[in-house]
Order: structure tokens, then C-alpha cells, then sequence
């Protein structure tokens, strides 16, 4: 069974300018997650949905990130405008449904300069 | 606000040497409590869910229980290739909406010399 698949793998991008990052989940998985973790810490959920919908994105700066599901399937996450403090790895997970066991990608790691 | 904390920080160990990895955690209401592998480079690799106290599950040389405050992570006869990050994470019990985020600790960073 494939993994979670993310693209690209490491992006380095100049402070105000705009990046966006895709998420494949594994195949027939409802729910899918973006998480942001900073060197040293844990990961952080920023939003999470359920097929096209989303579910909590209380997290989200939504000043300067968006995300979106369109078909229920692959996702993008954007940053824009980009400051110093969004450099880290943002990581993609997914589960069958609600509740079950998340699974996360390889991540992507952004250095914003 | 749901809160995990972790510790040590780090931990070298020689092979063979077992430990345990602590996980403190607060939540309004605990749905599971979750273990990951982290490698460096990589996404986390879970390992385990804990649904209630007095539960515990075992993969090969690691065991994790849970207690109504805490999680340990029992590591018998690590070998080189158990170094790792190891986090853990706590899902809250929340009524409607489905929300179901993780809220994870800072992780343990094991280390097992030859």
C-alpha cells in the first residue's frame, strides 16, 4: 500500500514571497491533515478535513495560510506571504476516518530567508 | 487547553540497556493517546494507540502503558536501530464536529550506542 505522498520535498523561498504544498493520502483515506513542526517541537495541527470539507482549522493563521480539498482526495496548503517564522517541516497525514490512526507523509521542509 | 509533556529529553543508552520514556499529559476528556517514531528526515511512523488506563501493548522490544495522568514507553534490550525520536501524542474526547487533531509532546530523542 502506498504512503502518503508530498511534493516537493524541501522549498526555500525569500520572506514575502508565496509558497504552496501538495498532499496525495493514501488511497480511500476520508480524512486528511496538515500539521507544522518547528525544529524541536512537536507537530501542530493546522487543519484537518473530512473528504472536501473542513473540519477545524482553529489553528490556521488565516491571514497568510490557506488550504484546500477540492475533490475529496489530494490537497494544497499555501503560505502567502511568507515570514522567517513559517520555516519548518509541514507534514501531511491521513486516516480511513475519523478517529482511526493517522498516517503521515515525509514531509516538506521550508526555509523561508 | 490539551497539554503533553515528555521526558527526558534525550537519553543515551548502550544496547541492551532497557529505559523508559515518560509522556504527562492533560486533556479535557481522552479519546487515545499515541506513539510515534520519528527518524530524522522523515514523518512520524506511528506505533501505538492507548485507549484507557491500565492498558498496554507491546511491538517487539517496546511496551507502552497508560495510567489516567501518564504514558510510558518501556524500551527492553534496545539495539542501534531503536534510536530515534519518540513522540507522543493525545487525542481529546470532543462532542460533535468530529475534530480529531493531535496534540503532540516535544518527543524523547533516544540514542543507543553500540
Amino acid at each position: 500500500e502506498a504512503g502518503v505522498a508530498q511534493s516537493p520535498r524541501y522549498k526555500i523561498i525569500e520572506k514575502r514571497q508565496s509558497v504552496a504544498f501538495w498532499c496525495n493520502p493514501i488511497s480511500g483515506h476520508a480524512t486528511l491533515y496538515w500539521y507544522q513542526q518547528i525544529l524541536g517541537q512537536g507537530p501542530k495541527l493546522l487543519i484537518q478535513f473530512q473528504n472536501n470539507g473542513v473540519v477545524d482549522d482553529s489553528q490556521l493563521p488565516k491571514d497568510r495560510f490557506s488550504a484546500e480539498r477540492l475533490k475529496g482526495v489530494d490537497s494544497t496548503l499555501k503560505i502567502q506571504p511568507a515570514k522567517l517564522e513559517d520555516s519548518a517541516v509541514y507534514l501531511c497525514a491521513s486516516s480511513l476516518a475519523q478517529f482511526n490512526e493517522q498516517f503521515f507523509g515525509p514531509g516538506t521542509r521550508l526555509t523561508v530567508l | 487547553e490539551d497539554q503533553v509533556t515528555q521526558s527526558p529529553e534525550a537519553l543515551r543508552l548502550q544496547e541492551g540497556e532497557s529505559s523508559s520514556l515518560n509522556c504527562s499529559y492533560t486533556v479535557s476528556g481522552l479519546r487515545g493517546l499515541f506513539w510515534y517514531r520519528q527518524d530524522p528526515g522523515k514523518g512520524p511512523e506511528f506505533l501505538f494507540t492507548l485507549y484507557s488506563a491500565g492498558e498496554e501493548k507491546e511491538k517487539e522490544r517496546l511496551k507502552a502503558t497508560l495510567t489516567k495522568k501518564e504514558s510510558f514507553l518501556h524500551i527492553t534490550a534496545p539495539k542501534p536501530e531503536d534510536s530515534a525520536t519518540y513522540l507522543c501524542a493525545v487525542q481529546a474526547r470532543v462532542s460533535g464536529g468530529g475534530a480529531d487533531g493531535l496534540t503532540f509532546g516535544k518527543g524523547t530523542h533516544l540514542i543507543i550506542q553500540p
